[in-house]
């Protein structure tokens, strides 16, 4: 299994502005994931982040709003872009190898936005 | 379309009694299958998986799940449950490019 952190635990921001989240994983993995959580909701992911790809994004979910960073094996950065109060979310990053396909999570940045 | 579905919002038990989380998903292929779970403030720990095989799989803390491919289900078990199982438990269905998360079960554990 994988060990992430995510930096930062948690923020809270004004509107319109922007926060970058930073996840690391301490082994080299071939697909990491970003989700958002809402408040009481499920999971949905956002977009898929491979090593030397662009970011895939999922339906409702856009690169101007959402950029994502994988500059490397063990790292990603997402950053949420124009923030506001809707936005208030736990951001959550995850990471799978190419030879398991269960994915394993950081322990979430809950960001409010006011 | 690929859903997963958790009926049960929310399930009290009593710390000792046995435990049953509803799952059914609706997928094209052969799915995947996990159960997570989240305690408040933590991020999801994986708790059991599914790929192919013996459809009956172990997990941690305790917990099994059963495949039935017939009924399209996952449910999650536990023979006695502990306070500590007090939680959010997601089940989830995918392949090696996406999850679907259903809508999660809080346990509530009564002493």
């Amino acid at each position: 299994s994988a060990v992430i952190s995510q930096k930062p635990s948690r923020d809270i921001c004004q509107r319109g502005t922007s926060l970058t989240i930073q996840c690391q994983v301490d082994s080299q993995v071939t697909m990491m994931f970003w989700y958002r959580q809402q408040p009481g909701q499920s999971l949905t992911l956002i977009a898929t982040a491979n090593q030397g790809s662009e970011a895939t994004y999922e339906s409702g979910f856009v690169i101007d709003k959402f950029p994502i960073s994988r500059p490397n094996l063990t790292f990603s950065t997402l950053t949420v872009s124009n923030m506001s109060p809707e936005d208030s979310s736990i951001y959550l990053c995850s990471a799978a190898g190419t030879e398991t396909y269960e994915q394993y999570f950081g322990p979430g940045t809950r960001l409010t936005v006011t | 379309a690929q859903s997963v579905t958790q009926p049960d919002i929310h399930i009290t038990v009593s710390e000792g009694a046995s435990l049953e989380l509803r799952c059914n998903y609706s997928y094209g292929a052969t799915p995947y299958l996990f159960w997570y779970v989240q305690s408040p403030g933590q991020g999801l720990q994986l708790l059991l998986k599914y790929f192919s095989g013996d459809t009956l799989v172990q997990g941690i803390k305790g917990f099994e799940a059963e495949f039935k491919r017939s009924q399209s289900s996952f449910n999650l078990r536990k023979p006695s449950v502990h306070w500590s199982d007090a939680a959010e438990y997601f089940c989830a269905v995918g392949n090696t490019d996406k999850l679907i998360f259903g809508t999660g079960t809080r346990l509530q554990v009564f002493p």
